[in-house]
């Protein structure tokens, strides 16, 4: 069964160090996200991404985040200069259709970056 | 007010009995989407089930199934016959549509499920 991957499963970096996570949707799916989960906190939405464009990004987003679709595989989230609080899960989604109401919306998460801050 | 709402932090169920995880919704949008995740320990977030707003059945994937309370905003996950592999996190998970035109998932705070023999 297709899935999305993530690498690395887990990133310890120095605060103030730029971080590249990845992640490859699943093949024939044309929606991609971001989450973050912060440890024993709810899963945040951070950004959408469809046909090579930001579709929609929350507040938590700013200019130190990233999201780019360099190949036809891989979807990256940079962090350019990390922060303590920037520690969390990371999960890359990515859902087939977008309309809402219909299963193909269905968001398929990775299985997470872990990034921890020093 | 909280989009989703989860008010069981915790529960607890005997292996091979059924478990009922609540969830209440809040949106005006006539177009959404509800779901619910599993998160074992080992962190990764795995789709169990999904319900359409217009869908006129409850939603059923095996042993899961969403019991759809339009009326009352609920979409409640029943898990039948419990087992061990069961206990993990469960997150509530609405998208909203038309109205909205949004695509990030909107989560609860999740229920912690543990299964005893």
């Amino acid at each position: 069964e297709p899935e999305v991957t993530q690498t690395p499963s887990h990133q310890v970096t120095q605060m103030g160090q730029e971080v590249i996570l990845r992640c490859v949707p699943i093949s024939n799916h044309l929606y991609f996200y971001w989450y973050r989960q912060i440890l024993g906190q709810k899963v945040e939405f951070l950004v959408s991404f469809y046909n090579n464009e930001i579709s929609e990004k929350s507040e938590i987003f700013d200019d130190q985040f990233s999201v780019e679709r360099p190949d036809g595989s891989n979807f990256t989230l940079k962090i350019r200069s990390t922060k303590l609080e920037d520690s969390a899960m990371y999960f890359c989604a990515s859902s087939e259709w977008a309309r809402a109401g219909s299963k193909e919306e269905t968001q398929y998460f990775g299985p997470g970056t872990r990034l921890l801050v020093l | 007010a909280q989009k989703i709402t989860q008010t069981q932090p915790g529960m607890f169920v005997q292996e091979k009995e059924a478990v009922t995880l609540d969830c209440t919704y809040d949106t005006s949008d006539p177009s959404y989407g509800l779901f619910w995740y599993k998160q074992p320990s080992s962190g990764e977030m795995i789709f169990l089930i999904y319900q359409g707003s217009y869908d006129q059945q409850n939603a059923t994937e095996g042993r899961y199934s969403l019991n759809f309370q339009k009326a009352r905003k609920s979409a409640n996950l029943v898990i039948s016959a419990s087992q061990l592999g069961d206990s993990a996190m469960y997150f509530c998970a609405m998208r909203e549509g038309v109205d909205y035109n949004t695509d990030k998932l909107i989560f609860g705070t999740g229920t912690r499920l543990q299964v005893f023999p």
